[in-house]
Order: C-alpha cells, then structure tokens, then sequence
C-alpha cells in the first residue's frame, strides 16, 4: 500500500530555512496532489499547502510568503521549504497524499517529523 | 477563510456508549467533510470522507451525516481503542484547507 516517509533537520535555527522532504513508496508522485500538514506540540492541525508534480501549488495565506512546495519525480519524493522560521514553526510535519476526486481528503499519511526552532 | 467549530471540545465516554460529536462550518460546504482520528504520538488517520462515505477497513461502528454546515460523527458502541483525538476538516475550500479544533474523546 501507498507509504510515505518525512525525513530533514530536526532542529533549525530561528530566520533559517526549514527544509524536509517526503519519500512516497508504492505509487508514483506523478500521479496525485500531495501535502504538508503541521501540528505544533499540544495543538490542532494546520494545513500547509498541496502540491502537484505539474508544479501547481496551493498555500495556506498564513503561510504563503514563506512556503515553497516541490516534486522531484526522479526520486518520487516532494519537499517543503519554510524560510524565516520563529518559534511559532515548532511543529510535527506531517506529509500526506491529498485525494481528488469528485470530494477531497488527506490519506494516506507519513508518520510524522518534529521540527524544533531554536538556537 | 471557513471556520470549522467542532463541539464538545473534550468527551468522557465509557466503553459501550454511543457518542456524537459535531462540526459546524462557517459558510455551507455541500458535503465536502472529512473526519480523522488521531491517537496520541501518531499520524491522523481517514475515518470518514465526503461527509458519509466510511473509509476501507474503518469499523461500521462509525458513521457520519450532515451538508451544508452541519455534519456529525457518531460512534455506536464505544470500543477501548476508540480513546483519541477526533478532528473534521472540510475539503470545500481550494485556497484555505481547514480542520476543526479537535475533540478529545477520554474514558470516563
């Protein structure tokens, strides 16, 4: 079945560039949207952007100056790019693939990576 | 931007109780409404899409209903690994997915 894996730095310096890539197994990225969604630590979910191997992106506005979202489909893997990260980015990344049909969800998705800002 | 107001926010519950929990969206959202549970140190999982349609290997004893704004999430009969975190997301938005705040379901 499909499988995703999150991987990249676990910890950032605050007004760097927070950068993880998602390894999908069992299916090719060219194939479907995919997604970054974060949960800082004790809260909700907050979705950060969809991104086809087209290039086509969608951002959250909260997020947009900030985010870039990628396909490389030589490796089958897509990636997220956060620039100027403050504490308020300490969150668990989460990477899903974001089905669209006549209706629209996240499934499956990776398990997970916590990124911490700090110096 | 639609807002996602799930009540109650946390729900003590015992093993054998039916439960339901709501969501209400901001503007109508037809049944663009998914539902996940989330137990703790793990990913979201899909338990529900398109308001009503179960997810392949969810037990029946979930079920969702509602469109427009109003949409819940019900489950039958409590079981022990049903304890988690139960968050609705609505898919309607293009520009601005957003989830609600999350129900914590706890054992009573």
């Amino acid at each position: 079945q499909v499988q995703l894996q999150e991987s990249g730095p676990g910890l950032v310096k605050p007004s760097e560039t927070l950068s993880l890539t998602c390894t999908v197994s069992s299916v090719s990225v060219s194939s479907y949207y995919w997604s970054w969604i974060r949960q800082p630590p004790g809260k909700g979910l907050e979705w950060v952007g969809n991104v086809f191997y087209t290039g086509t992106t969608n951002y959250n506005p909260s997020l947009k100056s900030r985010v870039t979202l990628s396909v490389d489909t030589s490796k089958n893997q897509f990636s997220l790019k956060l620039s100027s990260v403050t504490a308020a980015d300490t969150a668990v990344y989460y990477c899903a693939r974001y089905m669209t049909t006549a209706y629209n969800w996240f499934d499956p998705w990776g398990q997970g990576t916590l990124v911490t800002v700090s110096s | 931007d639609i807002q996602m107001t799930q009540s109650p926010s946390s729900l003590s519950a015992s093993v054998g109780d039916r439960v339901t929990i709501t969501c209400r969206a901001s503007q109508s959202i037809s049944s663009y409404l998914n539902w996940y549970q989330q137990k703790p140190g793990k990913a979201p999982k899909l338990l529900i899409y398109a308001a009503s349609t179960l997810q392949s290997g969810v037990p029946s004893r979930f079920s969702g209903s509602g469109s427009g704004t109003d949409f819940t999430l019900t489950i039958s009969s409590l079981q022990p690994e049903d304890f988690a975190t139960y968050y609705c997301q609505e898919s309607y938005s293009t520009l601005a997915i957003t989830f609600g705040q999350g129900t914590r379901l706890e054992i009573k």
